[in-house]
């Protein structure tokens, strides 16, 4: 079964600390991968992408690594700011014959000042 | 339009009764995903359309639920004989071609009284 899972379901931490999130998934045949934003009452955003041939990538102070061997990426945010505080989910696409957005539960995080 | 448009933003309904969730995609985007969110909780998927192929209804919870779309444009979302547990915001997506990024509305907060 295609599945998407996120660690952890909750992070708190201070203004200007960086902190991790997690990926991992058994979807297959994979086609992408997507983080996305979800501040407080408002769709989600996308932030990145990642394809098959991609390791890392940046986007200001959001990196997102990939490893399609292992199945996991994680999210890396550097110098925390109190506007990071919103929900964050791994979005992965299956290229299998019908593609579809399966969605991870998200990592809530909360920045403090 | 500019961007995924839903409507109502907001609706109160009596239990038992039925529903109509609207949702605008973006011109032109010929795949389009409906997914509830509970509070606090990860993004559940409904149903999935994708141009003129059958569409993806696993993620219906009960028959009490369907979902048209028209061609690629407008869909609704029909809750039949609404339910407390119904209550949740209902987020609609679409997105160019299938596996690409996709762009959410706002959403509708349905609250089942």
């Amino acid at each position: 079964k295609n599945q998407v899972e996120q660690s952890p379901q909750s992070l708190i931490i201070l203004e200007g600390k960086n902190c991790t999130l997690q990926c991992n998934y058994t979807v297959s045949p994979f086609s992408n991968l997507r983080w996305y934003k979800q501040d407080t009452g408002r769709g989600p955003v996308s932030l990145t992408i990642m394809t098959f041939s991609e390791n890392t990538k940046s986007n200001g102070r959001y990196t997102a690594t990939l490893d399609a061997d292992t199945k996991q990426s994680s999210l890396h945010i550097t110098a925390s700011q109190l506007s990071d505080s919103a929900s964050y989910i791994c979005v992965v696409t299956s290229s299998g014959g019908y593609n579809k957005l399966i969605f991870g539960a998200g990592t809530r995080l909360a920045v403090h000042p | 339009g500019a961007g995924v448009s839903q409507s109502p933003s907001n609706k109160v309904t009596e239990k038992g009764k039925d529903v109509e969730l609207r949702c605008d995609p973006i011109s032109g985007h010929t795949a389009l995903y409906w997914y509830r969110q509970s509070l606090g909780q990860g993004l559940e998927f409904l149903i999935y359309f994708q141009g003129n192929s059958a569409p993806d209804k696993s993620g219906l919870p009960s028959d009490r639920f369907s979902a048209e779309r028209t061609g690629e444009s407008v869909s609704t979302l029909t809750i039949q004989r609404t339910q407390q547990e119904d209550s949740a915001v209902y987020l609609c997506a679409s997105s160019l071609i299938s596996g690409a990024e996709a762009f959410f509305g706002q959403g509708t907060r349905l609250t089942v009284v």
